[in-house]
């Protein structure tokens, strides 16, 4: 069964430092997304990524954050300037076209101390 | 903004029973998932519902979209311990290019 990476699986950083959590989507998906999930609440969107550009994001993914496919396999996101309330698990996930269930990886446990 | 509504919050029931959770949505809705989340797990697909009254079953699991194309349903029958977890349905938006999930239903189980 292909799989969604994700690396690290978990990354303490100091408040105000600059963090990249990486994935590697399925060889033949062409739609990519990141999701947070703070500790016991829901899924919340961040950004989808498709042809090499974002398509859609929300109003939490703002300027302390950017995504990047800087090669054929590797799809990142990259939080500026942590603060605290950035602590959760982050979540990429890929479709190989839209409209359908994506699959997720296992998340990187982000905590900003 | 766009959202679906999902209730309960937690279930907490006894192995052997039943267990649903349901989700609303004020608008029509073109398409509805289902996720599962294991604890300490990531959001795993389920199935996906597109055609109004659409009823589709994965063993013990009966997944229902509304005639309206506005509530969708999950029904386990017999719950088990490996039932347990989150259950999250989510709506597709803007041309397939993002999912939102609802608030989601802790299943907690006893043996």
């Amino acid at each position: 069964e292909p799989e969604v990476t994700q690396t690290p699986s978990h990354q303490v950083t100091q408040m105000g430092q600059e963090v990249i959590l990486r994935c590697v989507p399925i060889s033949n998906h062409l739609y990519f997304y990141w999701y947070r999930q703070i500790l016991g609440q829901k899924v919340e969107f961040l950004v989808s990524f498709y042809n090499n550009e974002i398509s859609e994001k929300s109003e939490i993914f703002d300027d302390q954050f950017s995504v990047e496919r800087p090669d054929g396999s590797n799809f990142t996101l990259k939080i500026r300037s942590t603060k605290l309330e950035d602590s959760a698990m982050y979540f990429c996930a890929s479709s190989e076209r839209g409209g359908v269930g994506y699959t997720f990886g296992s998340g990187t446990r982000l905590t900003v101390v | 903004g766009q959202q679906v509504m999902q209730i309960p919050q937690y279930q907490h029931v006894q192995e052997g029973e039943d267990f649903t959770t349901y989700c609303n949505s004020s608008t029509t809705l073109s398409n509805i998932q289902w996720y599962k989340q294991r604890p300490g797990g990531h959001p795993v697909f389920l199935i996906q519902l597109v055609k109004s009254g659409e009823v589709k079953k994965q063993k013990r699991l009966t997944f229902q979209f509304g005639e309206a194309k506005k509530n969708s349903s999950l029904h386990i029958t017999a719950t088990q311990t490996t039932d347990v977890g989150t259950y999250f349905c989510a709506v597709i938006y803007s041309s397939a290019s993002k999912i939102i999930f609802g608030s989601g239903t802790r299943l907690s189980i006893r043996p």
